[in-house]
């Protein structure tokens, strides 16, 4: 059964950088067949794409986010890492790592994720 | 910058029927956008429940079904029961990798 594990600091100051890594076990990250994800959700509010990566390091990243995130993979660890940079109070929010399925070379769906971890920018 | 608008909230009677729709700020969704989409509990990681616009991910109940209606995707549960009140969220896939998150719709079943 495969699962998705994030861990990393829970509180993060403002201006500083956010990093957290997703540990793969259950499955190998170096599949062919898959992407691997990056997702957020404020408290109480909706969810937000950040980024994916296939075990090659080819990444893809949300307009919105892309001058500030890398997202890069370990496949010796099978683990797979989020940088956000020069966070403020609005990057507070859960955290969760994800699996996305790959159809003709294209990740166009969810299919496993984490259970979350909550990271808060503040000082 | 595009916009996938779900309904807000929406509430449906223990056994009923009801129809939540994904749709795009500008432009119609067709299968060609992929659309999945997601159940979400308070406190919980989102569970995949559908892909490419009506497959059923594994171990969904078949009460859950995706379609396109009209210009939007669509997700249906029939025969709702307890345990089907969450959040529900589509995403769609706009091309070269980048996946975009609608704006989820909370259904209550009272």
């Amino acid at each position: 059964q495969l699962q998705l594990q994030e861990s990393g600091p829970g509180l993060v100051k403002p201006s500083e950088t956010l990093s957290l890594t997703c540990t793969v076990s259950g499955g190998s990250i170096s599949s062919s067949s898959y992407y691997w994800g990056w997702i957020r959700q404020p408290p109480g509010k909706g969810l937000e794409w950040i980024g994916s990566i296939y075990y090659s390091g080819s990444t893809y990243y949300n307009p919105s986010l892309k001058s500030r995130v890398t997202i890069s993979v370990d496949t010796s660890k099978n683990q797979f890492s989020l940088k956000l940079s020069s966070v403020t109070a609005a990057d507070t929010a859960v955290y969760y790592c994800a699996r996305l399925a790959l159809w003709f070379g294209e990740p166009r769906e969810f299919d496993y994720w984490g259970q979350g971890t909550l990271v808060t920018v503040s000082s | 910058q595009t916009v996938v608008t779900q309904e807000p909230s929406f509430s449906v009677s223990p056994g009923g029927t009801v129809t939540l729709t994904c749709g795009l700020s500008s432009g119609s969704v067709s299968t060609s956008y992929y659309p999945s989409w997601y159940q979400q509990t308070p406190g919980q990681a989102p569970r995949t429940l559908i892909y490419s616009t009506n497959t059923r991910s594994s171990g969904v109940p078949d009460r859950f079904s995706g379609s396109i209606l009209g210009n939007k995707a669509a997700l249906t549960i029939t025969g709702a029961q307890a345990d089907d009140e969450s959040d529900y969220y589509c995403v769609l896939y706009m091309g070269s990798g980048i996946l975009v998150f609608g704006t989820g719709t909370k259904v209550t079943v009272l």
